[in-house]
């Protein structure tokens, strides 16, 4: 059964450093999006793409975070200058179509701010 | 605002019986999804179960079923013959029917299975 991937499944970075997460979504789907979850709270929404454009974002997703399909496989997510509150569970996931889909989850990328 | 309840931080259950987990969810919307994710210790986030709410009918994946009650907003998960495969964080999520595509979610649910 396809499966949505990501890498690193963790990864460690200094405070101010900037840090590129990796998904690959499945194959035929169109929609992707980014969730965090910090440690011990809720799954927070950050981002949905679309059609190479964003078509949703959260108060979190500020200007230190952009997305990005660079090809027709994967797509990132960067953080451009990491604060110790950016230390969570990032999840991918992607869907066949938009609000009427599922959204199918990656295994998460740890992402620790030193 | 829409937002997700979980009442129940941790519930436990001995292996073979079945508990159920609670969830409600606070919406103007008539038209919406529910989720309720299964997230064990690897972390990884995967789909137990969905319910639309235009269907009157509960959905239902083998051992697992929901009590949709969509005038009390209520939309609790019954796990029947616990396994210890399903010691778990559950998550219960929300998501209405139009251009907007986020989830929202509840804080969780902790499952044990005693043996």
């Amino acid at each position: 059964e396809p499966e949505v991937t990501q890498t690193p499944s963790h990864q460690v970075t200094q405070m101010g450093q900037e840090v590129i997460l990796r998904c690959v979504p499945i194959s035929n789907h169109l929609y992707f999006y980014w969730y965090r979850q910090i440690l011990g709270q809720k799954v927070e929404f950050l981002v949905s793409f679309y059609n190479n454009e964003i078509s949703e974002k959260s108060e979190i997703f500020d200007d230190q975070f952009s997305v990005e399909r660079p090809d027709g496989s994967n797509f990132t997510l960067k953080i451009r200058s990491t604060k110790l509150e950016d230390s969570a569970m990032y999840f991918c996931a992607s869907s066949p179509q938009g609000a009427l889909d599922t959204q199918y989850f990656g295994p998460g990328t740890r992402l620790t701010v030193l | 605002a829409q937002t997700v309840t979980q009442s129940q931080p941790e519930m436990s259950v001995q292996e073979a019986e079945t508990v159920t987990l609670s969830c409600t969810y606070d919406t103007s919307e008539s038209d919406y999804y529910l989720f309720w994710y299964k997230q064990p210790p690897s972390r990884q986030m995967i789909l137990v179960i969905r319910q639309e709410a235009y269907k009157q009918q509960n959905a239902t994946e083998n051992r697992f079923s929901v009590n949709f009650q969509k005038a009390a907003k209520s939309f609790s998960l019954k796990i029947s013959d616990s396994q210890l495969g399903d010691a778990a964080m559950y998550f219960c999520a929300y998501r209405v029917l139009d251009s907007n595509y986020q989830l929202i979610w509840g804080a969780g649910t902790k499952l044990i299975i005693k043996p």
